[in-house]
């Protein structure tokens, strides 16, 4: 069956640094794919998509990155800030008609100041 | 802009009973959804919904019902309340695309049940 990894360790990165969040994997062949965040006591809010076809998206400080070959995307906040501190979750994208997403678990990450 | 509301946002269950969790979302989207969210667990689809009149079941549809009588709400009803279901449920929608599945989805923020 389809299997989705992403880092179940938190990331705890300093202000100003970039943050790079991984998304694996298997038995699977996504359409797309999107990137949410989580935060607590709260529901996702979708934040990008990319595509198959595509290699990279941005938007303002947020870059992701979708390589099939490895079957990984990569999530990555620019300059981060305390204000960015969330889990993350990745979210496969199905070919044909309908939108039933494999979310990931989730990576939390802690933005120091 | 209200989005997606669930209610209630918590409660608490004996085992045996049962409840309906409500949602209802105000921009018009054909599909709508319902997850479950268990601790260090991915969302986990329930059933979802095409259109009013329309539902299918997702990964893990066993104790639940629901139904789509109009476009806005999206009703998750549990029979018979177990352990097992304690978890936080959370709604969302989507626009349906002409042009191929792809949407966001928008998500409420969750109801927390707990069956003691």
């Amino acid at each position: 069956s389809q299997k989705i990894e992403q880092n179940s360790e938190a990331l705890n990165i300093q202000e100003g640094k970039t943050a790079t969040l991984t998304c694996n994997y298997t038995n699977y062949s996504p359409a797309y794919l999107q990137w949410y965040r989580q935060d607590p006591g709260r529901g996702p809010v979708f934040l990008l998509l990319i595509r198959e076809n595509e290699k990279e998206k941005r938007k303002e400080r947020l870059k992701v990155t979708f390589d099939t070959t490895l079957k990984q995307s990569l999530f990555h906040i620019t300059a981060s800030q305390p204000a960015d501190s969330a889990t993350y979750l990745c979210a496969l994208g199905p070919r044909g008609g309908t939108d039933k997403l494999i979310f990931g678990t989730g990576t939390r990450l802690q933005v120091f100041p | 802009n209200a989005g997606v509301t669930q209610t209630p946002k918590f409660r608490i269950l004996k085992i045996g009973q049962s409840m309906t969790l409500q949602c209802t979302q105000d921009m018009n989207h054909n599909y709508m959804y319902w997850y479950r969210q268990d601790p260090g667990m991915g969302l986990k689809l329930i059933y979802y919904s095409v259109g009013a009149g329309i539902t299918d079941k997702g990964e893990v549809p066993n104790g639940y019902n629901v139904s789509r009588s109009t476009t806005e709400d999206f009703p998750l009803r549990l029979e018979l309340a177990a352990p097992s279901q304690t978890s936080v449920y959370f709604c969302a929608s989507s626009y349906a695309n002409p042009r191929g599945s792809d949407q966001p989805q928008h998500f409420g923020d969750g109801t927390r049940l707990s069956i003691l």
